[in-house]
């Protein structure tokens, strides 16, 4: 157990249909990382917070928002969605923002939701 | 930007033997991490080995170990003694050191472990 909590596990829904998912990272982290797995594109970085701020953004589509909490949770939406979407999508938390030359900041990984867009 | 490869897509190996995982990637950068993540058939992703770039010394831990060659910008990971709970999809991943901690994965190699 990573000690990142992803909720749902699983969730169903029809094409242009709006969800959100939701993650709590790890107790003291204070970045936040979405990553998406699908057949099609394989493992990519969406985006990062820290700290209630955006802090990078990768290859997001602009249907695809987050945001990032006062309580330090996130959530991700996805709108208008279409089969493509279909894909687990994985949370990861690290103690701290990152750039910051030699530190390390492991990035630990919540169990992922998977959506299915039908 | 940075990319990483894994050409092997899928890989066997027997119980108690040895495989080894090839990656490599392309960066500018001179400092920056490496890593293998394991992905059971649960999906959780497992942080498996670590290596940064400043460092000679390949990294290990227990069974696993690294071969990194950084001029040729290849960083492989060897199974020693392998397991039936080996049995995952393996990625390598790549992670600048600059602005964000963003993870680059490669495609991933499926292993395969039988008895």
């Amino acid at each position: 157990d990573s000690g990142v909590t992803q909720t749902p596990k699983h969730l169903i829904t029809a094409t242009g249909q709006r969800v959100t998912l939701r993650c709590s990272p790890r107790s003291g982290d204070l970045s936040v990382y979405w990553y998406q797995q699908s057949l099609d594109q394989g493992l990519q970085f969406l985006i990062q917070y820290y700290n209630g701020e955006e802090r990078a953004k990768g290859n997001i589509l602009e249907r695809f928002s987050a945001q990032q909490f006062p309580d330090l949770h996130s959530e991700l939406n996805l709108s208008s969605l279409e089969l493509g979407d279909s894909a687990l999508y994985f949370c990861a938390s690290s103690p701290r923002g990152g750039g910051a030359g030699g530190s390390y900041n492991e990035q630990f990984f919540g169990p992922g939701t998977r959506l299915t867009v039908l | 930007a940075q990319t990483v490869t894994q050409s092997q897509p899928e890989m066997s190996v027997q119980e108690a033997e040895t495989v080894t995982l090839s990656c490599t990637y392309d960066t500018s950068e001179s400092d920056y991490y490496l890593f293998w993540y394991k992905q059971p058939p649960s999906r959780q992703m497992i942080l498996v080995i670590r290596q940064e770039a400043y460092k000679q010394q390949n990294a290990t831990e227990n069974r696993f170990s690294v071969n990194f060659q950084k001029a040729a910008k290849s960083f492989s990971l060897k199974i020693s003694d392998s397991q039936l709970g080996d049995a995952a999809m393996y990625f390598c991943a790549y992670r600048s050191p600059y602005n964000t901690d963003k993870l680059i994965f490669g495609t991933g190699t499926r292993l395969q472990v039988f008895p």
